[in-house]
């Protein structure tokens, strides 16, 4: 059984660095591009981007200045890290697996709510 | 980016009927094209991959059709547990996501 499991703190001041981690069981992390996505409250979903075990990213424009994402084979995690952060970057963020061949994303982590604030 | 415009933002629908979503994309995608379930506190699921390819373990009442820039989803004869928030998802080029369709019960 897949299972993605995301860790980090709840809350963080505005301007400073949002650091999450996902730790994945049940699967091989070289195996699958990994990606991040978060949903503010009562909103859609926004890719963050995505990260292969070898490194290679690909980052949402729109966040690229702000965005870091690496892999521990190690330890079969993945870290994000959002630097700058204000309101907005207020969401739930969730790590998941992409399929492969389809460019889906066939497994999810239970998400996590980051909530910006002073 | 391409964006994505889901039809309707919202509907009402009773046990049983048949319901149809539609998503929009603004450019052709070909059928990189995936729909997700989400119900509230929940991490979004895959239903259908690639426009049209039902996930292992979905009911068949699910399905998706769909090329180029105009796809839909349709879940046949609703069930209580499919009332919840639907997304479709282009993975063409930098990924987005359609605004979601709420399917609420009548």
């Amino acid at each position: 059984q897949v299972l993605l499991q995301v860790s980090g703190p709840g809350l963080v001041k505005p301007s400073e660095t949002l650091s999450l981690t996902c730790t994945v069981s049940g699967a091989s992390i070289t195996s699958h591009y990994w990606t991040w996505i978060r949903q503010p409250p009562g909103k859609g979903l926004e890719l963050i981007g995505y990260i292969y075990y070898s490194g290679r990213t690909n980052y949402n424009p729109s966040l690229k200045s702000r965005v870091t994402m690496s892999v521990d084979t190690s330890k079969s995690q993945l870290s994000l890290k959002l630097a700058s952060v204000t309101a907005a970057d207020t969401a739930v963020y969730y790590c998941a697996r992409d399929s492969g061949s389809s460019s889906s994303l066939d497994r999810w982590g239970q998400g996590t709510l980051v909530t910006v604030s002073s | 980016d391409i964006q994505m415009t889901q039809s309707p933002s919202s509907l009402s629908a009773s046990v049983g009927d048949s319901v149809t979503i539609t998503c929009r994309a603004s450019q052709s995608i070909s059928t990189y094209l995936n729909w997700y379930q989400q119900k509230p506190g929940k991490a979004p699921e895959l239903l259908i991959y690639a426009a049209s390819s039902l996930q292992s373990g979905v009911p068949s009442r699910f399905s998706g059709s769909g090329s180029g820039t105009d796809f839909t989803l349709t879940i046949s004869s609703l069930q209580p547990e499919d009332f919840a928030t639907y997304y479709c998802h282009q993975s063409y080029s930098t990924w987005t996501f359609g605004q979601g369709t709420k399917v609420e019960i009548k």
